[in-house]
């Protein structure tokens, strides 16, 4: 069976400080993805980074950074310098199947970046 | 490039009736999946539609149904409404290439149902 777990509901931070994001997946699957997506007040989900199992490179994208370890079924991320526009419900997901838009999500992290 | 619209915003219902759901997606865009998203439950794959052939499926009631047309634009129906169907329900769009068969999705801002 499939879960992902966001151990975190609520952070708060204040502008300029870092944070991390867990998140935990299980999978009986040896191919899969993983995703995270951010969701702003407005309601739609915004799509950050997809991750293929068999590739465990950390990835950066500005401030934004990946981390992803088989070894601990971890893809954590985090916010360099946070801004108060990071402000949102940030979703790790999980899809297992070759093709299949089947996204098992987390419950979500609520991130509060005070200014 | 307009993004996945949904329509409408924002509907209230009672226990009984059905709804139907609108969901246009990226032109371009043959996959076509919903979600329901509510405070308890989380988000939660209800179906995938490709080439207007529903793809997959969540483990939802018979009550909730779609269809997918030529165009890709597609519909989602509940019928007899509960008042647990209170949701927000996304919508999203995908390429799906042969090359690329697990595409990121791209999301509506979604249709926030309340059942009386």
């Amino acid at each position: 069976a499939q879960k992902v777990t966001q151990a975190q509901t609520e952070i708060s931070v204040v502008e300029k400080e870092d944070v991390t994001l867990d998140c935990v997946y299980e999978t009986r699957d040896t191919t899969y993805y993983l995703f995270w997506y951010k969701q702003p007040p407005s309601g739609e989900l915004v799509f950050l980074i997809r991750r293929n199992s068999f590739d465990e490179q950390n990835e950066i994208s500005g401030r934004y950074s990946w981390n992803f370890q088989k070894s601990t079924s971890s893809f954590n991320f985090t916010i360099t310098a946070s801004q108060v526009v990071d402000s949102a419900v940030y979703f790790c997901a999980l899809s297992e199947a070759r093709g299949a838009n089947n996204l098992f999500f987390g419950t979500g992290t609520r991130l509060t970046v005070i200014p | 490039k307009a993004g996945v619209t949904q329509t409408p915003r924002y509907l209230i219902k009672t226990r009984g009736q059905q709804v139907t759901l609108s969901c246009s997606p990226i032109s371009g865009h043959r996959s076509v999946s919903w979600y329901q998203q509510t405070p308890g439950q989380g988000l939660q794959f209800l179906f995938e539609y490709f080439s207007e052939t529903q793809r997959n499926k969540g483990n939802f009631p018979g009550r909730f149904s779609g269809r997918q047309f030529s165009n890709s634009r597609s519909e989602m129906n509940v019928s007899t409404l509960e008042l647990g169907d209170s949701a927000l329900y996304l919508c999203a769009s995908s390429l799906v290439t042969t090359s690329d068969p697990n595409e990121k999705l791209f999301f509506g801002s979604g249709t926030q149902l309340s059942v009386l």
